[in-house]
């Protein structure tokens, strides 16, 4: 099987600017989470979707978005990019035992 | 909200000696999680314990799961080189449908 696969690996931006990135899970996961990445604050949580619906979201302002796709594949959205945003950002699927795979995640880099 | 906290932060080691980090939440977990990350890689799942008291091991790598479902801890015996990256532990709570919640993570440096 495929892993999870994210894209792009690398992106960079100016600050205002807004971004989309994608992922897609492993045939036959249908939850698909989102985790921003930083040296100081580790792992943080944005979102959780399973079959199309946000089940949970972590604690971020709304610029950060996501949906998901019948497919499973899904997208997180982020707008008016800060330069705080600077982060890898992380995508995982998973089944219902909740073990997750991780893709390779997006570097984003705010100039 | 809940909170997983991992202690300590880097550990720096010489190749040979045992290696030990802890993590706690704030709440009972239903389950944790242990995911190591190789620098310049993503987190790889090593290990879920689900029963209060649980003791699972994988070669030189034991996992615990405290009584109370409220720590754990992961010890390494005889470090190797290959060991090095970031080993974090993330919790679910009860009822945290796909929220994991991770600690910050323990950076571990073997030296040969």
């Amino acid at each position: 099987k495929a892993g999870v696969t994210q894209t792009p690996r690398y992106l960079i931006k100016t600050r205002g600017q807004q971004v989309t990135l994608s992922c897609s899970p492993i045939s036959g996961h249908r939850s698909v989470s989102w985790y921003q990445q930083t040296p100081g604050q580790g792992l943080q949580f944005l979102f959780e979707y399973f079959s199309e619906t946000q089940r949970n979201k972590g604690n971020f302002p709304g610029r950060f978005s996501g949906r998901q796709f019948s497919n499973s594949r899904s997208e997180m959205n982020v707008s008016t990019l800060e330069l705080g945003d600077s982060a890898l950002y992380l995508c995982a699927s998973s089944q219902t035992d909740e073990k997750l795979f991780f893709g390779s995640g997006t570097q984003l880099s705010v100039l | 909200g809940q909170q997983v906290m991992q202690i300590p932060q880097y550990q720096h080691v010489q190749e040979g000696e045992d290696f030990t980090t802890y993590c706690n939440s704030s709440t009972t977990l239903s389950n944790i999680q242990w995911y190591k990350q190789r620098p310049g890689g993503h987190p790889v799942f090593l290990i879920q314990l689900v029963k209060s008291g649980e003791v699972k091991k994988q070669k030189r790598l034991t996992f615990q799961f405290g009584e109370a479902k409220k720590n754990s801890s992961l010890h390494i015996t005889a470090t190797q080189t290959t060991d090095v990256g970031t080993y974090f532990c993330a919790g679910l709570g009860g009822t945290s449908y796909g929220k994991l919640t991770f600690g910050q993570g323990t950076i571990l440096t073997v030296h040969p």
